[in-house]
């Protein structure tokens, strides 16, 4: 079936380490998002990408980095200059030759710095 | 004041009530959509609508452009509808989403 993956579902890391989310998807989309989500918060934007090879810094980019080498690939990278990662991170994908399309969204990975 | 409000924040029904979530945006848009997010935290899209009204099975979205406001309507509520229901409005590039905070729905048996 078509969808989105995120790996892992729960992911446990120590102040100080960087550590990479992983986001993939068959549905053949150019657009891929990555998002954060905070209790009490709407979903924010890290970063966004339309094709392969090029991204654009979304609203809370700062401490995160990502790539987009293949395109059903949009890896984050939360860095250790990301003073407050803990949160709900979530991967969604769009075609964008069809503008009356939604995001498809993956199933987040919930960071927790220890 | 963020771009998109969502009201109530928090909602609790009894199964067969009507439900009705509101929506309200301050910029120029080119599509509201409505989302449902379940407690595991994955994400659906309920609606993606520019102007009028959808409707699938005992869900209900209608938008008034005029107004920038977008109501969810739940008909017939049941227990298996608590989730978290979010607004979010694409502009004219509907390259980005913005969204509301969202409001939780807790429906009671």
């Amino acid at each position: 079936d078509g969808g989105i993956t995120q790996s892992p579902k729960y992911l446990f890391r120590k102040e100080g380490q960087n550590v990479t989310l992983s986001c993939e998807q068959n549905l053949n989309h150019d657009a891929m998002y990555w998002y954060r989500q905070d209790p009490g918060q709407g979903l924010r934007l890290i970063y966004y990408s339309q094709i392969v090879n090029d991204f654009q810094k979304g609203d809370i980019a700062e401490g995160y980095s990502v790539s987009r080498e293949k395109k059903e690939s949009f890896p984050l990278t939360v860095t250790s200059a990301q003073k407050n990662p803990t949160a709900f991170y979530l991967c969604a994908s769009r075609p964008l030759e069809r503008t009356w399309d939604t995001q498809y969204f993956g199933p987040g990975t919930r960071l927790t710095v220890l | 004041k963020n771009e998109v409000e969502q009201s109530p924040q928090n909602l609790t029904a009894q199964e067969g009530e009507f439900i009705t979530i509101n929506c309200s945006y301050s910029v120029g848009i080119s599509a509201l959509h409505w989302l449902q997010q379940h407690p595991g935290g994955g994400i659906v899209s309920l609606f993606m609508l520019s102007s009028g009204k959808k409707k699938h099975g005992r869900l209900i979205a209608t938008i008034n452009i005029q107004e920038k406001h977008s109501s969810l309507h739940i008909t017939a509520s049941h227990p298996r509808d608590s989730a978290v229901y979010i607004c979010a409005v694409s502009t004219a590039s509907g390259s980005r989403l913005t969204f509301g905070e969202g409001t939780q729905l807790t429906v009671n048996p």
